[in-house]
């Protein structure tokens, strides 16, 4: 069964608006983290966003931030004011059990920011 | 800021032919992992490690793998014969260890196998 759900294989956004990057996930521990990496055309995966299971606050950095509602099983991931270098991939990822277990990657979205 | 580093950037091989990925994680983390991405497909788990030995591995994973730490710095994986269906790009990663479970990633090695 999937683990983490990427609904949105492409989205369009105009610069400087807001998007919204849809992530559900699927576990019975209670305790695992969220995360966001982003993956820009020339390959590499870069660490955006960390979210704990039991951290109260949505995490936020920068115009990052998490949404997250547990009782829905939801980390969306919300970008602000977004710019031309904003387009790539956008990968949500679930790491269990608060130890170094692996993490597991949704398919992810495709963003593209419109001038 | 440290990075984790992995070289080469590209890698083209003959079918049947051995490789060896190099990976330099970040000085103070004590895991590392393999991660592959096929191109268009999402990021698979390929092995973890920790304390010098295998933690955790995928059915990815087989025999054809294998990882190494030589020294204090490099992580090493190795593909004894490589098949068509190698070909992708492979990530390392590191963590921390210590309650800190952010992974962080290097710019990862496409390795095409001909």
């Amino acid at each position: 069964a999937q683990k983490i759900t990427q609904t949105q294989p492409g989205m369009f956004v105009q610069e400087k608006e807001a998007v919204t990057l849809d992530c559900t996930y699927d576990t019975s521990d209670p305790s695992y983290g969220l995360f966001w990496y982003k993956q820009p055309s020339s390959g590499e995966m870069i660490f955006l966003i960390y979210q704990g299971s039991y951290d109260q606050q949505n995490a936020t950095e920068g115009r990052y931030s998490l949404n997250f509602q547990k009782a829905r099983k939801s980390a969306n991931l919300v970008i602000s004011a977004s710019q031309l270098g904003d387009s790539a991939m956008y990968f949500c990822a679930m790491r269990e059990d608060s130890g170094n277990t692996p993490l597991v990657f949704g398919k992810g979205t495709r963003l593209s920011v419109i001038a | 800021e440290p990075e984790v580093t992995q070289t080469p950037s590209h890698q083209v091989t003959q079918m049947g032919q051995e490789v060896i990925l190099r990976c330099v994680p970040i000085s103070n983390h004590l895991y590392f992992y393999w991660y592959r991405q096929i191109l268009g497909q999402k990021v698979e788990f390929l092995v973890s490690f920790y304390n010098n030995e295998i933690s955790e591995k995928s059915e990815i994973f087989d025999d054809q793998f294998s990882v190494e730490r030589p020294d204090g710095s490099n992580f090493t994986l190795k593909i004894r014969s490589t098949k068509l269906e190698d070909s992708a790009m492979y990530f390392c990663a590191s963590s921390e260890g210590t309650g800190d479970e952010k992974l962080f990633f290097g710019s990862g090695t496409q390795l095409s196998v001909l």
